[in-house]
Formats: C-alpha cells, structure tokens, sequence
C-alpha cells in the first residue's frame, strides 16, 4: 500500500525552464512533508519541508506547495539549472507517531537539458 | 556538519552468509534508520530506533535484525543473506523536535550497495 506516491518516475526540463514534481498522498494523519534530493552513489540530502499548517513555502529557487484538501504537493524550481538532475523523492510524516517515521515516496528522476 | 558514515560502500556476499552493516553518526542523533532503496520502489524503512537498545520494526523488517548498543552506531544484520537483498542500504539519523521544524530533518550516509549472489 503505496502511501506516498509519485507517479512521474522521470521529468526532462529545458534549462532556465520551470520544473515541477508532483506528489500525491493518501494518509490524512501525515503533517509534515519533505523533499529530498539525491545523486546516484551518494544519500539523499534534505531540500525543503513543509508543515501541513502552511499551503507554502520557499526557499530560493524551490517553492513547496501544499493542497491538503486534494492531498498534492508539489516542488517548483525555478530556473532550472543543470545541477538539478537528480532523483527527487518526496516524503510525509505524522505527529502521533512522534514523526520519527517517514513514508517515502517511489522518487522522480529529473533531468535538465542544457 | 552533520556526517553519517556507513562502513562499506559496495559489499558482495555469497547467499547464505551473515552480513553486517554497519552505521555511524557524529551529531549525538538520538533516532536512527535503516532503508533500502529499489527501483520503483523508493525509499523503505526496515528498522529504526529511537534511542540505545530501543529499536521499532518498520515496513520490512523480515529477514533482518538491528542492533544500537552506542548512540552513536547503529547496525543492519543479514541473518542469513538472500538474493532479493541485494540492494542499495541507507542509514539516517536524527535528533527529535518539533513538529514542523528543522530536527525532523533526517541525515542520510552515502549507501552500501550489497549484491548478494
């Protein structure tokens, strides 16, 4: 039972171009929302978060959107730069399992094309 | 900096054997995970544990054990290694907060790649 789930498993993206990955969920009891990045050989590394009492959030190039009512996130980088091709997963935990635990998402390969 | 070091980055083992994997944080992280990582298939958590000597089954957990006698390390065991285990392993650590704020960040290390042949 697929929780968190991104049904893109690949994007190609123009350089200068705006990417945007989608992710869908299932769990009204999630709260807390991340995106991770990750590069092949290396670990995910944490990008943006997003609490459930927020619809946005922004931090330079990446914006995080939040629409509980359809339980969608999405991640927009914009301008898209080359240094952006990477696996993006998206992730969700809950506060009534003290948020140790989260549920990943099945990831989206981007690629910008220069 | 918050460092997450695994001990191996690429592992073979033949099936059968018992195979140690072995995760060390440098940030006193209270919480730490065990995921592997398939195509198609994300990011699963297998075990975790919120603090020395306490660990938490998480979705597939079958077919492995955990161990946290230091804060600082955390290791995965193959009780007996299979090929449907060969995969790419991940360990995160982190330290517990509020909801909603930095400290929910996990911190992943680079990976083990296993083949189990």
């Amino acid at each position: 039972d697929q929780q968190v789930k991104q049904n893109s498993p690949s994007l190609s993206v123009q350089e200068g171009r705006i990417s945007i990955l989608n992710c869908d969920y299932t769990n009204s009891m999630f709260d807390y929302f991340l995106w991770y990045k990750k590069y092949p050989a290396e670990g995910p590394t944490f990008l943006i978060s997003i609490s459930s009492i927020k619809d946005k959030n922004e931090d330079g190039r990446f914006t995080v959107f939040l629409n509980k009512s359809a339980k969608h996130l999405s991640l927009h980088i914009v301008p898209s730069q080359p240094g952006d091709s990477a696996v993006y997963f998206c992730a969700a935990s809950a506060k009534n399992f003290g948020n140790e635990k989260l549920t990943f998402g099945t990831g989206t390969r981007l690629t910008i094309i220069p | 900096d918050v460092k997450v070091t695994q001990s191996s980055r690429y592992l073979v083992k033949r099936t059968g054997e018992k195979v140690f994997l072995e995760c060390v944080q440098d940030m006193d992280h209270e919480n730490m995970f065990w995921y592997r990582q398939d195509p198609g298939l994300g990011l699963r958590l297998i075990y975790f544990s919120y603090d020395v000597k306490m660990k938490e089954k998480g979705d597939i957990p079958e077919g492995y054990s955990v161990s946290r006698e230091k804060k600082e390390r955390f290791s995965l065991i193959l009780e007996s290694a299979s090929t449907n285990q060969t995969s790419m392993y991940l360990c995160a650590s982190r330290t517990p907060g509020l909801a909603g704020g930095p400290t929910d960040t996990q911190y992943f290390g680079p990976g083990t790649r296993l083949t189990v042949l």
